[in-house]
This record gives structure tokens, C-alpha cells and sequence, in this order.
């Protein structure tokens, strides 16, 4: 049983790059979400996603976008890379209905030049 | 809007001391989730525990407590007989509850890095 699973673990883009940070879990979880932790910071929420379909903004969701095509996979979008998005990115996901915590990946760094 | 406040950033102790890691937070919601989660040097975050706003039973896991006071919005967290394996960010958070009484989004802390020395 993986968890969940980002990809990469590390990345460096340069201004004005796209890519996309990828998180599965196969712990059949309906509520995923995606944080970014700024150096000293804690987590701040940019998107999340309540099921296959259907996508939320949280606090910080501009420069961002989402997508949940299935119940598995989350991807996190940077359409245009800017140095202030410079950060650590973790995808998490929960089950609704037992009040279980929030089981987190393991994080993928990333850098804008 | 929520929020947490851990107005500790750092605390240093020596080894087999005990340390307590203040937590207080704000919240309109009656309903709601309270977590500590532990971040190691190498950067993940590991669950500690989770307490729901109608529960205000301390709790003691092995060296950990817990202690939870609606009265002044406190989830204060204290490890006792500290071992440098503890050394570490830890993050106090908030979960407002959904309409089925689920968690939801946290809301984090900016955490409280401890270092524990031999």
C-alpha cells in the first residue's frame, strides 16, 4: 500500500515554464488536496477536490490549476512559472465520513530560477 | 476565517527535559477537528493525533499529552522526558467539519521547531 505518491521529488523550472506535480493515492480517498509550505511557513491550502470532478480554491490558488479526472489522481498545474512559487509542494488526501486525518505525500520541492 | 496561532517559533531543551508546544486557535464553527503533526528534518509530515471539538479528554500516548481547553482555544501538546529523536517542526492545525461532520482543508499553523540536545 503506496499512500500517496508525488512526483517529482525535486524540480527546477525557469520563469515562464509549465509543468505539472502529479499525486496518486491508492487508498481510495475522496478528499485530496494540495498545499505549499514557504521556508519557516506553515501549509497553506491552493486547491482541493471533494471527488472526481469537482475542484475547490483554497487560499492561495493563483498561478495554479487543478483537475480530478479520477478518484486516484490529482495533478497540480504551474502554467507560468514565477519565482514567488518557489516552494515545497504537498498533495494529501483523506476519506470523508470517519474523521481520519489528512495522510500526506512525501513532498516535492521545487524551485524557480 | 480560522486560524493558528503557534507563538513559539523555536525552543531548545536538553535531553530527558520535558517541553510543552503552545497551540491556540480561532474558529466561528461549533464542530471542528484539532491535529498535531510532526515535520522530521527530512521533510515529511506524520500524523500525532486528532481531537474533534466535542472531546476535551487529555490524552497521553507513551511520552506525548495532549491537552485541550475550548474555554481558551488551547491544544497544547508536551512531550515529556525529550530524546533528540524528537528534534523536529511541528504543526498545529485546524479542520472546520463538512456538512456530514467530517474534516475538511486545514488550516496550519507556522509551526515550532524544536531541537532537542544531547
Amino acid at each position: 500500500n503506496a499512500g500517496v505518491t508525488q512526483t517529482p521529488k525535486f524540480r527546477i523550472l525557469k520563469i515562464g515554464q509549465s509543468m505539472t506535480l502529479q499525486c496518486t493515492q491508492d487508498m481510495n480517498h475522496n478528499y485530496m488536496y494540495w498545499y505549499r509550505q514557504d521556508p519557516g511557513m506553515g501549509l497553506k491550502l491552493i486547491y482541493y477536490s471533494v471527488g472526481a470532478g469537482i475542484t475547490d480554491k483554497g487560499e492561495v490558488p493563483n498561478g495554479y490549476n487543478v483537475s480530478r479526472s479520477t478518484t486516484e489522481d490529482f495533478p497540480l498545474r504551474l502554467e507560468l512559472a514565477a519565482p514567488s512559487q518557489t516552494s515545497v509542494y504537498f498533495c494529501a488526501s483523506s476519506f470523508v465520513g470517519d474523521n481520519q486525518p489528512q495522510h500526506f505525500g512525501d513532498g516535492t520541492r521545487l524551485s524557480i530560477l | 476565517a480560522q486560524k493558528v496561532t503557534q507563538a513559539q517559533t523555536e525552543i531548545s531543551v536538553v535531553e530527558k527535559e520535558d517541553v510543552t508546544l503552545d497551540c491556540v486557535y480561532e474558529t466561528r464553527d461549533t464542530t471542528y477537528y484539532l491535529f498535531w503533526y510532526k515535520q522530521p528534518p527530512s521533510g515529511e509530515l506524520v500524523f500525532l493525533i486528532r481531537r474533534n471539538s466535542f472531546d476535551e479528554q487529555n490524552e497521553i500516548s507513551g511520552r506525548y499529552s495532549w491537552n485541550f481547553q475550548k474555554s481558551t482555544s488551547s491544544f497544547n501538546f508536551t512531550i515529556t522526558a525529550s530524546q533528540v529523536v524528537d528534534s523536529a517542526v511541528y504543526f498545529c492545525a485546524l479542520s472546520e467539519a463538512d456538512s456530514s461532520g467530517s474534516a475538511r482543508q486545514l488550516t496550519f499553523g507556522s509551526g515550532t521547531q524544536l531541537t532537542v540536545l544531547p
